[in-house]
């Protein structure tokens, strides 16, 4: 079984809903991440928790909440999406020791209509 | 904050060395990572290499460090089709954040 799992894998959705996506792991980690891949622009980070009690904002959180529901669970939501949010999300975690190598997701892969 | 620079694409034939290139401006890098993205999955970590070394050695891949020009450099040998992917440049700085490049685009030609 993968150690990180993300769901859906793909959704296409209208402008104004609201859409989760989901994160879980069985890793064991403490630390998640958020990030989003849109093609030429690399991975920019959404938002990512140290742990239950510790959210922080990314470089480009304008637009996304998330809500870490257990250390093992960590969502993101889009409150009212729009067309420019549709890109591939990734969720990634990592251990507080150690060198910081974030573990990945398959993405969720969101088209906004 | 932290700019990293990679060029967005190369192509080598099957067997020949590939050399992926990468710049970052943030000299308190610790840990400098290199990811590959195969089409339709996630990122996984190839290697990386701990900011006091200029270089690392692992089967195919050499990874090299130049801290003075902050340059680092990706060699894959005897490049095979299954080499084909995104490679993404990310230098760690700080306890917990990586910076990640734009991807470079591996096509390796048969």
């Amino acid at each position: 079984d993968a150690d990180v799992t993300q769901t859906p894998r793909n959704r296409i959705t209208k402008t104004g809903k609201r859409i989760m996506l989901e994160c879980s792991q069985t890793k064991g980690h403490d630390r998640m991440y958020w990030y989003r891949q849109d093609p030429g622009l690399g991975l920019r980070l959404i938002y990512y928790s140290f742990d239950v009690k510790d959210i922080n904002k990314g470089e480009i959180s304008d637009g996304y909440s998330v809500s870490r529901q257990a250390q093992a669970k960590f969502s993101l939501s889009l409150e009212s999406a729009i067309p420019n949010q549709t890109a591939l999300y990734f969720c990634a975690t990592s251990e507080i020791a150690g060198h910081n190598e974030q573990f990945f997701g398959p993405g969720t892969r969101l088209t906004v209509l | 904050g932290e700019d990293v620079e990679q060029s967005l694409f190369l192509s080598v034939r099957e067997g020949d060395s590939s050399v992926i290139n990468c710049t970052y401006t943030d000299s308190s890098s610790t840990y400098l990572y290199w990811y590959k993205q195969e089409p339709g999955a996630g990122l996984q970590l190839l290697t990386y290499i701990f900011s006091n070394m200029d270089m690392k050695q692992d089967q195919r891949l050499t990874v090299l460090l130049n801290k003075k020009d902050k340059h680092l450099s990706l060699r894959i040998a005897d490049t095979q089709t299954g080499d084909s992917a995104i490679y993404f440049c990310a230098p760690g700085a700080g306890s917990y954040q990586l910076t990640f490049g734009k991807g470079t685009k591996l096509s390796v030609i048969p």
